[in-house]
Parts: C-alpha cells; structure tokens; sequence
C-alpha cells in the first residue's frame, strides 16, 4: 500500500494571503507527482505534472516544487482569491502502475 | 476537441440491479483509469486500461465489478447486483501516455443504490 499523505487536511485563509500545502509521497520507486485542483461539483483539473526532482512549475499564481529524494512537492498560492477555493489533490504515480491520490487539502478563502 | 465523456452523469438502481458506467475517453487517448469516490472519501483507483487490455486492475473489488475498454466504443464500468455500499461517484479519466502524463477527468457518474 502507497502512502500518500497531504496536509492540512484543510486551510481557512483570507483574501490576499499567501498559502502553501505539502504532499509526502514514497521516495523510491518514483515517476512522477501530479496536483490537481478539485471544485465541488466538478471534475478534477490537472495542474501540474512534475517527475525531476528539484521541478519547479507555476502557473498564474500556483506554483509547486518537488524533491524526490526526500519525497515532499510543496504546492504555493499568492495573493490568494475566493475563486481558489477548491480541494487540491496530489497523486503519486510509481512507473508504469497506478496513481495513489492523497486525500487532498481543501481550502477555503474567506473575501 | 470533446473532453472525457461519462454517462450516464446520474444513474438509481436497487439492490441487486447491475449498473453500466461508460467512459469516452478524449480524442487521441488510449489509456483510460476509473477512480471511485466514497461518500465523504477522496479518489481511491480502481482500474487502468489501454485498448482491449486491462493494465492494473488491483483496486477493483474481487466481485461483482469489471471493466473493458474495447478496440471500438467506450470503457465500460460494470457492477452486478449493486449494493447499497456501492453508491458513490465514478470518475474516468483518460490520458494519451503513460503515467507520467496528465490525466483529464470526465463529469463522472453518481451512482445510487436504494
């Protein structure tokens, strides 16, 4: 069994804060990470997939690191806005096998 | 370019019905993964399919579910004779590579079992 840990579980932030949530994930056996932004009712949305350690990718205001070698991608938010609301979802991926989601961290920003 | 199509995006069935999920995965896409969310519970895989082929199929329940990914027409959730325990979410995603590609979620389908 892959353990695939994020946290917090979830995050109260105010409009215009800054953020950040971790993912832990196995160190060997690595492929790739992937994070994924979830609103309710929808469908998860891929943000980034990452698979060299010391990766960096942004996007907009997102951003996410990775080390493999000690297993965490941290996942950024600036200047945080209430339409950034949603679950963010990391998944592990260990080679040519399935892909282990964390739990997620849903955050909440309060306008 | 149509994204990932699951239907139906409701479906009610008692117990011991059987339930047909489909998944069109987008234009392209060969690799087609079905995910389950429990109410109150993350995404937990199920299975992952290329064309007629079943890749990983470990996070299927040992009965009464099956899945297919046929050369023509779309991947197909089966669970026969549905239980109550069996409501929940599906989810289909597809992607055109291997794992190391993003997936693209469909709608999903919200599957009851009274």
């Amino acid at each position: 069994i892959l353990n695939v840990e994020q946290s917090p579980q979830s995050l109260h932030v105010q409009e215009g804060d800054s953020t950040n949530f971790t993912c832990s994930f196995p160190s060997s056996n690595f492929y790739a990470l992937h994070w994924y932004r979830w609103e309710t009712a929808k469908s998860p949305e891929a943000l980034f997939v990452m698979t060299l350690n010391g990766d960096e990718k942004k996007k907009g205001r997102i951003s996410a690191t990775l080390n493999t070698k000690e297993g965490y991608s941290y996942l950024y938010i600036k200047g945080s806005q209430p339409e950034d609301s949603a679950t963010y979802l990391c998944a592990f991926s260990g080679g040519y096998q399935k892909v282990t989601f964390g739990t997620g961290t849903k955050l909440q920003v309060i306008p | 370019n149509a994204g990932v199509m699951q239907n139906p995006r409701h479906l009610v069935r008692r117990r011991g019905q059987e339930a047909r999920l489909r998944c069109s995965p987008m234009k392209g896409h060969s690799h087609v993964y079905w995910y389950r969310q429990l109410p109150e519970e993350g995404l937990k895989f199920m299975v992952y399919l290329q064309k007629e082929n079943i890749i990983d199929e470990s996070g299927m329940p040992k009965e009464r579910f099956s899945a297919e990914f046929p050369k023509e027409g779309p991947s197909i959730l089966r669970i026969q004779q549905v239980v109550r325990g069996d409501s929940a979410a599906y989810f289909c995603a597809s992607s055109p590579g291997q794992n190391n590609n993003e997936q693209f979620f469909g709608p999903g389908t919200r599957l009851t079992v009274l």
